[in-house]
């Protein structure tokens, strides 16, 4: 049973440029989830997916977007890159966000702006 | 505002030496509290959900607690291997998980 699965692993951009990276949720899981993670800190919350709609976003600008598949699987989209977006995505997978099930990270894309 | 505060920021133990970890959080209506795992460059590997004080669970050698502002993840007799950063992480409301800081453990021979 695959689990999360994220791609790219790495990602060097020049700032200014668009970013794009993808998500593969667990087999059986309908909703994905997006966090960034600073070195040093806790994911914070950017967005959640479910039925392809955004569900609740955190404190992040409209700079971030995202979009989700009929097969699940889900896009983050970030424009007009600056360097504090420098740090590692994390793509979560979940059944039904209405309850608190646990929900599965995969392995993270290590984005770094110049 | 949610919050959840962990320490402390970094431990060193001797492998044996067992010791706890600390998750106090602020929430409005906690519907569950997450314990993860988190190794350097990876993403984070679930360990525990809690939903209710007085709730404990185990698995090999960490055991968590919660009562009704804090949660504890006591490491019993720990190994190198169990060397990470342990996140802890609330949820409030519909799906969004709010993480603290985490707590950096390293085990040494």
């Amino acid at each position: 049973d695959a689990g999360v699965t994220q791609s790219p692993t790495h990602l060097i951009k020049t700032r200014g440029q668009q970013v794009t990276l993808r998500c593969s949720p667990k087999s059986g899981h309908d909703t994905v989830s997006w966090y960034q993670q600073a070195l040093g800190q806790g994911p914070q919350f950017i967005f959640q997916y479910y039925e392809e709609e955004e569900r609740q976003r955190g404190n992040f600008p409209d700079r971030f977007s995202g979009h989700q598949f009929p097969n699940y699987s889900s896009e983050l989209n970030v424009n007009a890159l600056l360097l504090g977006d420098s740090a590692l995505y994390l793509c979560a997978s979940s059944p039904y966000p209405g309850l608190p099930y646990e929900q599965y990270f995969g392995p993270g894309t290590r984005l770094t702006v110049t | 505002e949610d919050q959840v505060t962990q320490s402390p920021e970094a431990l060193r133990l001797q492998e044996g030496e067992s010791s706890s970890l600390n998750c106090s959080y602020t929430v409005s209506g906690l519907r569950g509290l997450f314990w993860y795992r988190q190794d350097p460059g990876k993403g984070p590997e679930f360990l525990f959900t809690l939903y209710s004080a007085g709730e404990e669970k185990e698995k090999e050698r960490l055991k968590a607690t919660l009562t009704k502002k804090e949660s504890f993840l006591h490491i019993t007799a720990p190994k190198p291997e169990d060397s990470a950063t342990y996140l802890c992480a609330v949820q409030a409301g519909w799906g969004k998980l709010q993480f603290g800081a985490g707590t950096q453990v390293v085990v040494t021979p």
